[in-house]
């Protein structure tokens, strides 16, 4: 089993539509949660980072992280056709002595108008 | 990828020859990591380094050898590539390697390994 586990989609949705992405994980030390979106054959780029549980919002986006049921989201209001990308989540525990990341699959978003 | 570069961003090899990938940055960041990424498993790390000389192994380092003789670059070597090492390469870079801060990739390179 996966630390960390991602629905790969795809998943399509109309420009305008809530979007929910979602990852699940196992180890209850992770304590650092990012999003990185990530464009066709591009590297990928940090969208949002939080620590611990709580929400987190900047602009059309926003973080959640659920420790009492290792759940985190990502959620995209208002969404755009340059919204579509794929979108990885990642995390960190505190107890890493090089910054060591696990990442979910990714999944992959279509916006289309 | 402000910062970050990665050559060549493109390679098609042969099974049993070696390919160096290197990876150079700007930013004067302590850390960098090469990252493969495929279809099914998000992104996995190769190595990483903490400094001039200074590296470690990831979860999948077999048949991979990492070099950095300054800051600025980053050297992943497949010794003898085969196909099952077929991938998209990334490079990352973080200031200390700290808990709290993130990682920021370069584009990557697309390797196939015939």
């Amino acid at each position: 089993q996966k630390e960390v586990e991602q629905d790969p989609g795809p998943l399509s949705v109309p420009e305008g539509a809530i979007v929910s992405l979602n990852c699940t994980y196992s180890n209850s030390a992770f304590q650092y949660f990012m999003w990185y979106r990530q464009y066709s054959r591009k590297g990928p780029e940090l969208l949002m980072y939080t620590y611990s549980s709580g929400n987190k919002e900047d602009g059309r986006f926003t973080a959640q992280v659920d420790k009492s049921s290792k759940y985190i989201s990502l959620f995209i209001r208002d969404s755009q056709p340059s919204d579509s990308a794929t979108y990885l989540c990642a995390m960190r525990s505190t107890g890493t002595s090089y910054g060591k990341l696990t990442f979910g699959q990714g999944t992959i978003l279509t916006v289309h108008p | 990828d402000a910062g970050i570069t990665q050559s060549p961003r493109h390679k098609v090899t042969e099974t049993g020859t070696p390919v160096t990938l290197r990876c150079h940055q700007t930013e004067n960041h302590r850390y960098m990591y090469w990252y493969r990424q495929d279809p099914g498993h998000g992104l996995r790390l190769i190595h990483y380094s903490y400094g001039v000389k200074d590296t470690d192994k990831g979860e999948v380092s077999d048949g991979y050898s990492v070099s950095r003789s300054k800051t600025e670059d980053f050297l992943l070597t497949l010794e003898s590539a085969t196909s099952s090492q077929t991938s998209v390469y990334f490079c990352a870079i973080s200031p200390s390697g700290g808990a709290g801060e993130t990682q920021y990739f370069g584009p990557g390179t697309r390797l196939l390994v015939l």
